[in-house]
C-alpha cells in the first residue's frame, strides 16, 4: 500500500533555530516525493521535489530535503527558521498523489 | 475525523462533454476548499479557491468559464469541466480545511483521474 506519514502534528521552534520535519513513505518502487507549504488561507506552494538523482534536494526559501531509501524517509530541513516560515507543511508521494497529514510549524520570536 | 470525499475517483468522457467532480467534507464544515490539478510527473497546480456562498477565486491562467466551481454548501464544492478536451486529461484533487482539527486542519480528497478521449 502507498502511504505517507508525518509523525509530528505540531512543532514549535524559536526564530533562528534549525528545523527538521519528518516524512516517511511506503511505496514499492522509486518514489516521486514532494514537500509543500500552505500558509493560512492560501493554496499549496511547492518547496521542492525529488524524482531521481542527487538525494539531497534544494528548494525555495532555504529549505532542503534528503531522500533516504534505506529509511523510507524524505525529511525537510532548514538551518535557520524565520517567523514567516510559520505554516503547515505537507509531504506527498507523487505517483498517485498521496499526501501526509501535515505538520503545523509555529515560530516563537 | 476530518474526511474529505471526492467523487468520482476516475472518469472517462468523450471530447466535448462536461464532467462534474464533487468534493465533500464528511464530518466537518468547510468554508474554504481548494482545487488542484496535476500533470504527470509534475507538482500540483492550484486552480482555484472555492468559498462557500461566493464566487471562486481563480488562479492566473485558469479559465473560469471552462472550470466551473460551485460551493453551494459548507460541505460540498463541485468542479465542472465544461466542453472537455484531451488536454484537460489530468488528476484533479481538492482539499478542505477543518478549523477544529489539530495542526492547520487541511485534508485532501483522494483525487479524480479524468481522461478525455
Amino acid at each position: 500500500a502507498q502511504s505517507v506519514t508525518q509523525p509530528d502534528i505540531h512543532i514549535t521552534v524559536s526564530e533562528g533555530a534549525s528545523l527538521e520535519l519528518r516524512c516517511n513513505y511506503s511505496y514499492g518502487a522509486t518514489p516521486y516525493l514532494f514537500w509543500y507549504v500552505q500558509s493560512p488561507g492560501q493554496g499549496l506552494q511547492l518547496l521542492l521535489k525529488y524524482f531521481s538523482g542527487d538525494t539531497l534536494v534544494q528548494g525555495i526559501k532555504g529549505f532542503e530535503a534528503e531522500f533516504k531509501r534505506s529509511q523510507s524517509s524524505f525529511n525537510l530541513r532548514k538551518p535557520s527558521v524565520h517567523w514567516s516560515d510559520a505554516a503547515e507543511y505537507f509531504c506527498g508521494l507523487g505517483q498517485n498523489f498521496v499526501f501526509g497529514p501535515g505538520t503545523r510549524l509555529s515560530v516563537l520570536p | 475525523g476530518a474526511v474529505v470525499s471526492q467523487h468520482p475517483s476516475w472518469v472517462i468522457c468523450k471530447s466535448g462533454t462536461s464532467v462534474k467532480i464533487e468534493c465533500r467534507s464528511l464530518d466537518f464544515q468547510a468554508t474554504t476548499m481548494f482545487w488542484y490539478r496535476q500533470f504527470p510527473k509534475q507538482s500540483l497546480m492550484l486552480m482555484a479557491t472555492s468559498n462557500e456562498g461566493s464566487k471562486a477565486t481563480y488562479e492566473q491562467g485558469v479559465e473560469k468559464d471552462k472550470f466551473l466551481i460551485n460551493h453551494a454548501s459548507l460541505t460540498l464544492s463541485t468542479l465542472t469541466v465544461t466542453s472537455a478536451h484531451p488536454e484537460d486529461s489530468s488528476f484533479y484533487i481538492c482539499s478542505a480545511r477543518d478549523p477544529n482539527r489539530a495542526g492547520g486542519g487541511y485534508t485532501f480528497g483522494s483525487g479524480t483521474r479524468l481522461t478525455v478521449v
